[in-house]
């Protein structure tokens, strides 16, 4: 079974802190992606990932970046932490092979909430 | 542009009853997925049917069903004889073909009352 997991279920944190939200395949997928879920507007894509080293920007990138330094891993950052980043995260990973090709695995996803 | 659109935000039922979900889709390619997710309180998505765009059969599933019509751009979801367990988010979702970004709709909160 496919496998991915989130650093953390539920983060309280400050604003204007630096904040590192972690996501682990263990697929061996190509392509991983952050998103923020938030009541009445669904999953928003903030960025994605297609190799170890590329990303690109998703729907939403403001405020965020990530790092992918190692293909099982996609790293989500806040470099100062806002009240409106408040929200649910949900990292995903998806493979450009098998017989259902770039189907989404979601994590258990993290509830922020900055302070 | 893609677009994905979950009209009703909130839907309450008393168990036994049957409910549709609604979801109305745009796009411009000829070959794409649909899909539904349902989120529990516990917070993971979980999958629970995917569509391509060839295939306009219904699907039955236990209790769930899907209704893909292509004429009117829609993906419906009924659940049959609902249960309280059935209360969760359900979130449908679009996929193009080339390359893997998801478009979801806004969610539908359903509730399902004893």
């Amino acid at each position: 079974d496919v496998k991915v997991t989130q650093s953390s279920r539920y983060l309280v944190k400050r604003t204007g802190e630096k904040v590192f939200l972690e996501c682990v395949q263990d697929m061996d997928h190509e392509n991983m992606f952050w998103y923020r879920q938030d009541p009445g507007l669904g999953l928003r894509l903030i960025y994605f990932s297609y190799d170890v080293k590329m990303k690109e920007k998703g729907d939403i990138p403001e405020g965020y970046s990530v790092s992918r330094e190692k293909k099982e891993r996609f790293s989500l950052i806040l470099e100062s932490a806002s009240t409106n980043q408040t929200s649910m995260y949900l990292c995903a990973s998806s493979s450009i092979q098998g017989p259902w090709p770039y189907e989404q695995y979601f994590g258990p996803g993290t509830r922020l909430t900055v302070t | 542009a893609q677009k994905v659109t979950q009209a009703q935000t909130e839907i309450s039922v008393v168990e036994k009853e049957d409910v549709t979900l609604d979801c109305v889709y745009e796009t411009r390619d000829t070959t794409y997925y649909l899909f539904w997710y349902k989120q529990p309180p516990s917070g993971e998505l979980v999958f629970l049917i995917r569509r391509n765009s060839f295939d306009e059969q219904n699907e039955i599933s236990g209790r769930y069903s899907w209704n893909f019509q292509k004429s009117t751009s829609s993906f419906n979801f009924t659940i049959t004889a609902s249960q309280v367990v059935d209360s969760a988010v359900y979130f449908c979702a679009l996929r193009s073909n080339q390359g893997g970004k998801l478009i979801f709709g806004q969610g539908t909160e359903l509730s399902v009352k004893p």
